[in-house]
């Protein structure tokens, strides 16, 4: 129940593409959902975030969309670029107030010029 | 306003050593989380500290421990390594709600 499913595994997208990647959850505790991008040898960055009360959040080419009643949340990068590529993660986080993350397995993007 | 820091970047062990690691939190930040990153098992949580005290573990075995000092800084120490221990170990800092930052991490080896 505290697992966060996250696919696919990896994704090789072309420039100015769509990039999709999805993520589902069971733990209906689950208050926050944030996605974060890591490069090789880098700690993972917070792209977006989004709380279960909206159902779409966008910044710049990134798009959260979340669907509470299917318990499942996804990333949109929208004209994707070479620059994209890294590996994504998205989470979730219990209430409670505590701040444990749970992630999922990662994305690995490849952006192709 | 300066990221989190972590120290040392990285650190070659033999079994059965012990080490530790730390981390600096972005400034004004309380909240401190850690986590190993293994390509097997991804990102898993360690634990984390708020003011001093451990608010939550992770299902890691008892050699994995930590602390928190009063300037919100934060070590882990991880005794009688294993070959398994062999890892990116991570921190994160938030101040309000839950957006963490995440350091760069410390790549620990284990010969």
């Amino acid at each position: 129940q505290q697992q966060v499913k996250q696919s696919p595994q990896s994704l090789i997208v072309q420039k100015g593409g769509i990039s999709i990647i999805n993520c589902a959850y069971e733990n209906t505790a689950f208050d926050y959902f944030p996605w974060y991008q890591q490069f090789p040898g880098k700690g993972p960055a917070l792209l977006i975030a989004i709380r279960p009360d909206v159902s779409e959040k966008k910044e710049g080419r990134f798009t959260i969309s979340f669907n509470k009643s299917a318990k499942q949340f996804s990333l949109h990068i929208m004209d994707s670029q070479p620059g994209d590529s890294a590996t994504y993660f998205c989470a979730a986080n219990f209430q409670g107030g505590s701040e444990k993350l749970v992630f999922g397995k990662g994305t690995k993007l490849t952006v192709n010029p | 306003k300066a990221g989190v820091t972590q120290t040392p970047r990285y650190l070659i062990k033999t079994r059965g050593q012990q080490v530790t690691l730390s981390c600096s939190p972005i400034s004004g930040h309380r909240s401190v989380s850690w986590y190993q990153q293994t390509p097997g098992q991804g990102l898993q949580f360690l634990f984390e500290y708020f003011s001093e005290t451990q608010r939550n573990k992770g299902n890691f075995p008892g050699r994995f421990s930590g602390r928190q000092f009063s300037n919100s800084r934060s070590e882990m120490n991880v005794s009688t390594l294993e070959l398994g221990d062999s890892a990116l170990y991570l921190c994160a800092s938030s101040f309000i709600g839950r957006e963490q930052y995440f350091g760069p991490g410390t790549r620990l080896t284990v010969t």
